[in-house]
């Protein structure tokens, strides 16, 4: 079963404009990724946050963690025409012997209008 | 160029065939990935190898193989392809195993297989 969970499944926006997209996870994490994928292409890692941090900060991304909610979100600000892709969160998935594996989530696709 | 090199890019096969799909990378990683994605269920992990002569079973391994003889070379085995399997695949690498310090997948391009 999926680990994480994206929200919304799409988001269609004016350029200029914010896009938030939230992703929400089972089990208890070390740390999460958030990952673009543009259309046809293999995806792209854009930033990491560990479990012991709240917020991060990249160019125009911010992603926080709440691990009491179980829940991060990725903030595009400013967005523009060649943010229009896919984004996936991607969380470790802890078992007793280490955590071999990065699970992902089903995606958000943002499309940002010119 | 430093990279993943997948291949082929895409293929249509006939159901029962057997086939390999190649995935290379340059960078010396450790650890290699094979993804399967499709529309509305994400990627999920088919197998993965945490170093040269290891592999491990991810979500969804049945119907599939895989080797690693050698750092650079990670193939993926359909041994009797079934259409279900159609999906577009991904290679990924990451430069060590072990996700629970968080490491970076590095993706290729993909291929595009269709079984009919």
């Amino acid at each position: 079963s999926q680990q994480g969970e994206e929200d919304p499944q799409a988001l269609s926006i004016q350029e200029g404009e914010n896009a938030t997209m939230n992703c929400s996870y089972k089990t208890s994490i070390n740390n999460l990724q958030w990952y673009r994928q543009n259309s046809g292409r293999g995806l792209v890692h854009l930033i990491l946050i560990r479990s012991n941090e709240r917020e991060k900060h990249s160019g125009r991304l911010r992603v926080t963690l709440d691990t009491s909610k179980k829940s991060s979100s990725l903030l595009i600000t400013a967005s523009r025409a060649a943010d229009t892709a896919s984004y996936f969160c991607a969380t470790d998935l802890p078992t007793q012997g280490g955590s071999e594996k990065l699970v992902f989530g089903k995606g958000t696709k943002l499309t940002v209008n010119p | 160029i430093a990279g993943i090199t997948q291949a082929p890019t895409s293929q249509i096969l006939a159901a029962g065939r057997r086939m390999t799909l190649r995935c290379t990378q340059d960078m010396r990683h450790n650890a290699m990935y094979w993804y399967r994605q499709d529309l509305g269920l994400g990627l999920r992990l088919i197998h993965y190898s945490n170093t040269a002569g290891t592999t491990g079973k991810g979500e969804v391994p049945d119907g599939y193989s895989v080797s690693r003889a050698n750092t650079d070379d990670f193939p993926l085995t359909l041994a009797s392809a079934v259409p279900s399997q159609t999906s577009v695949y991904f290679c990924a690498t990451s430069p060590q195993w072990g996700q629970e310090f968080g490491s970076p997948l590095h993706f290729g391009n993909g291929t595009r297989l269709t079984v009919t």
